[in-house]
């Protein structure tokens, strides 16, 4: 199966600061999305972006899919977005969604 | 419009014990998803059902899992007996159609296995 490789698997920041995570596929994928769980465990998808750039606020995503990766960009945090953020997409002709091992996020005041 | 509900939200029992964990999706969903997370993990998909049939279940250990989704709405997920190593999250999720489509999670049932 794909193996989903999420960096950094850590990060802290100070409230306001700006930060990228960044996923990448050992294979071609499609249906790729991002997903953030908070500290209570509650799982929101963010974006279903195979392809392309989209953006929702503070919040903007870009897919390469012809080099096998994906960005998450996120300015001006706030301590709410503290959490894990998980990308995770399927193989092509497949439809189980394989996740990556996340990015703890923490945001401090 | 609701989101998916899962119960109970927590759940602690000892080893051999049956446990079940019960999921309603969002309205019109056809897609069910049971996913198990563990500590520092991502969700593992066990088990996805489109209406009332399970079209991927590679990944559910039958020797004590088991899953049904009757009349392709509400789906129980239940563990018998159950053992140390299943502790974690058990997450729910639906979509809309077939296919790895937008998912929207439950608040997952956290099982503590003692």
């Amino acid at each position: 199966g794909i193996q989903v490789e999420q960096s950094p698997p850590d990060l802290i920041l100070q409230e306001g600061a700006n930060s990228t995570l960044r996923c990448n596929f050992s294979d071609s994928v499609n249906n790729l999305q991002w997903f953030h769980q908070n500290p209570w465990g509650q799982l929101i998808n963010l974006f279903y972006i195979p392809s392309g750039t989209k953006q929702n606020g503070r919040l903007s995503a870009t897919t390469v899919a012809t080099e096998r990766y994906s960005l998450l960009y996120i300015s001006s945090s706030q301590t709410t977005d503290s959490g894990v953020y998980f990308c995770a997409g399927t193989l092509q002709g497949a439809q189980k969604l394989v996740f990556g091992q996340g990015t703890r996020l923490t945001i401090n005041p | 419009e609701a989101g998916v509900v899962q119960s109970p939200r927590y759940k602690i029992i000892e080893k051999k014990q049956p446990v079940a964990f019960w999921c309603n999706p969002i309205s019109g969903h056809n897609t069910l998803y049971w996913y198990l997370q563990n500590l520092g993990q991502g969700p593992e998909l066990l088990i996805r059902y489109e209406n009332e049939e399970a079209v991927d279940d590679s990944q559910l250990p039958k020797d004590r899992f088991s899953a049904e989704r009757l009349k392709g709405v509400d789906s129980t997920l239940k563990i018998q007996p159950a053992e140390l190593g299943d502790s974690a999250v058990y997450l729910c999720a639906s979509s809309p159609g077939g296919g790895a489509d937008t998912q929207y999670f439950g608040p997952g049932t956290r099982l503590t296995v003692l």
